[in-house]
């Protein structure tokens, strides 16, 4: 079935940058998209890239999207503490309108 | 402000009994979701409406029950059927199903005692 991987945790120093990288099986995806999620609490919408492109930059945030390989990762510029959270890689396919969801890397930030 | 309501943030319930988890949006959204997020899984959909009167059974539904009467509002109840119902439960919404985006409640951290 659709399944979307991505490791449970990175740890980066402050001022570095950060890559979360996330693999999919699905070939029929139109979407895919990163969530943030900060401790107890929802989800937010980081960025989303359709399966057209193969790279969308917003400010510190960098997307690459691989499909030949299914691989997705986002890059985060000048790493913060205020960028600990967990991510989370989600994928729409073109079957059904429902999210596939990655487990969520959590992002460490070390002083 | 527009946004997605969960309540309450934190709820204990023995075992045996039903609870019911709220959520509200303000948002004019069609579509509401359900998600329980485990610790090192993703987050797996219990429950699904596209419209008013109308769900259907996500992946996990067994032991969970949802009613949709109203656009802003879809609860959720973890009955005693749900064998293990210790979890962080996520509610969102949509602007009809297949939108973008999907705007997320703050959740809902059930424990059961």
């Amino acid at each position: 079935g659709e399944d979307v991987e991505q490791s449970l945790f990175l740890s980066v120093r402050e001022g570095d940058s950060s890559v979360i990288n996330c693999t999919y099986t699905d070939s029929s995806s139109t979407y895919l998209y990163w969530y943030k999620q900060e401790p107890g609490a929802g989800l937010q919408l980081l960025t989303y890239i359709f399966s057209n492109m193969d790279m969308k930059q917003d400010q510190r945030l960098t997307v690459l999207l691989n499909k030949k390989d299914k691989h997705l990762s986002l890059r985060i510029a000048d790493t913060q503490t205020g960028d600990s959270a967990i991510y989370f890689c989600a994928e729409r396919t073109g079957s059904n309108y429902q999210l596939i969801w990655g487990a969520g890397t959590k992002l460490i930030i070390k002083p | 402000d527009g946004g997605i309501t969960q309540s309450p943030k934190y709820l204990f319930r023995k075992e045996g009994q039903n609870v019911t988890l709220s959520c509200e949006q303000n948002l004019n959204h069609d579509a509401m979701y359900w998600y329980r997020q485990d610790p090192g899984q993703g987050l797996r959909l219990i429950y699904y409406s596209q419209i008013v009167n109308d769900f259907q059974k996500g992946d996990i539904a067994e032991g969970y029950s949802v009613s949709r009467e109203k656009k802003e509002s879809f609860p959720l109840t973890v009955t005693s059927a749900q064998k293990n119902p210790t979890a962080f439960y996520l509610c969102a919404s949509s602007a009809a199903d297949g939108a973008l985006e999907a705007f997320f409640g703050q959740g809902t951290r059930l424990t059961v005692v």
